[in-house]
Formats: C-alpha cells, structure tokens, sequence
C-alpha cells in the first residue's frame, strides 16, 4: 500500500525566513495533494500536483513534484504567524484509486 | 458554495448511545468520504461513497455505520461506541470517484465518547 513520509516531523522558524517541508512516497504518485490544518479543524486544500516536475504556487507557497513522481516539497517564502499550522501531503491509497492518504503531517510554528 | 458542511461540532455520547454525524454539500460532487483523526495523528480513511453507494470500507468496526441517503448528504450513525473512538471525524467530498481534483473537507465534529 502507498506510503507516505512526511520530513521534518516539525518546525519552529522566525517569522520572515524560508522554510521546506518534504513529502517521499513509497510508490510513484499519479497525483500528490498538500493541505493545511489548523488544530482540531478541518482541511484547507493548497495545491494538487500530478506531472513530473510541475510546480504550482499560491501567494508565498511553492509546491513541486519530482521528476520521477515520488518526492515533493513545499517552499515558504519569507513565513508569516499566518502560516502556522500542521502541513498534510496526501496521495491517492486506494486499490480503487478514490481516496486520499496522507502522511503524519508537519506542524509548524512562526515566531514574531 | 463550496463548502462541505458537518454537525454538530461537538458531540459527547455515553458507550450506551446512539447518535448520528451529518455531512451536507451542494457541489454536486458524486464521492464522499469519512475520516477519522486522533489527536496529532493525519486522518485515516474510514469509509468510501461513490454515487451513493459505498466504495470502500477500510475494514472499520461495525458500530459505525455509513448511510448515503442522497447525493448531498453523507451520515455516520454511531452505536455502542468505546471511549478509544474519541477523535475528530471529518468528512469531504470531490468532484468523482476518480481523484483528479481535490477533495474539499468539512470542519468536523469533535466526538468524545464516555
């Protein structure tokens, strides 16, 4: 079954710094998904990545898919407090090819 | 409007209960989806429906039960719960069974069982 890791597990930066968020699955990715969440609620999805070496940004997020289909990575631009939370990358598990799993997730915290 | 709607937000049910979570979107999007989340974990997948009927059942205990009325509304009734099944419960819903777009999540309902 598809496996996803999640690196780091979490992270603390000062606000206005970069940071990375990495994604590695077991298996090629036909189509790889990043949401945040903030504690105890729901998901806000941020971007979908399905081609090898696409990349997708939104505001000071940047998200991109490897070549080979089994790493991405989530870039942050110069971090806001706004940007805390806990970071989900998902990817289709399913035999029936319909459902998302996701890895443990990133939380991360931006200190003023 | 797209959101995916859940109630109630929270809920407390004795092991004896029955209660039931709702789920509502007006997307038209044909799959939905139950999730369950224990704290600082990421959701694992608990049920399937596409075109109302279940897809997948990821081998969840019989106590929780999926029901699919209409292509709106999604409901998990709950039945002589445990305190272990204490989470978050989110539902989401997508445009169809195949995942080419995103699946948009409902806040969830924080359900504690005692």
């Amino acid at each position: 079954s598809q496996e996803l890791e999640q690196s780091p597990q979490s992270l603390i930066v000062q606000e206005g710094k970069n940071l990375t968020i990495n994604c590695t699955s077991s298996k090629t990715l036909y189509g790889l998904y990043w949401y945040k969440q903030k504690y105890g609620e729901g998901l806000i999805f941020l971007m979908m990545l399905q081609k090898g070496g696409e990349e997708k940004s939104h505001e000071k997020i940047t998200a991109k898919l490897d070549e080979k289909k089994q790493q991405s990575s989530l870039h942050i631009t110069a971090s806001q407090p706004s940007h805390a939370g806990i970071y989900l990358c998902g990817a289709d598990g399913s035999q029936a090819g319909t459902a998302l799993i996701f890895g443990k997730g990133t939380t991360l915290s931006v200190s003023s | 409007d797209t959101e995916v709607t859940q109630t109630p937000k929270h809920l407390v049910m004795g092991m004896t209960n029955k209660k039931s979570l709702k789920c509502e979107q007006h997307m038209g999007h044909r799959a939905m989806y139950w999730y369950k989340q224990k704290a600082k974990k990421p959701p694992e997948l608990m049920f399937v429906y596409s075109y109302e009927k279940l897809s997948i059942n990821e081998s969840v205990p019989s106590r929780f039960s999926p029901e699919c009325p209409n292509s709106s509304l999604l409901n998990l009734h709950l039945h002589a719960l445990q305190p272990e099944d204490s989470a978050l419960y989110l539902c989401a819903s997508s445009q169809g069974p195949s995942l080419n777009t995103e699946a948009f999540f409902g806040q969830g309902t924080r359900l504690t069982v005692v």
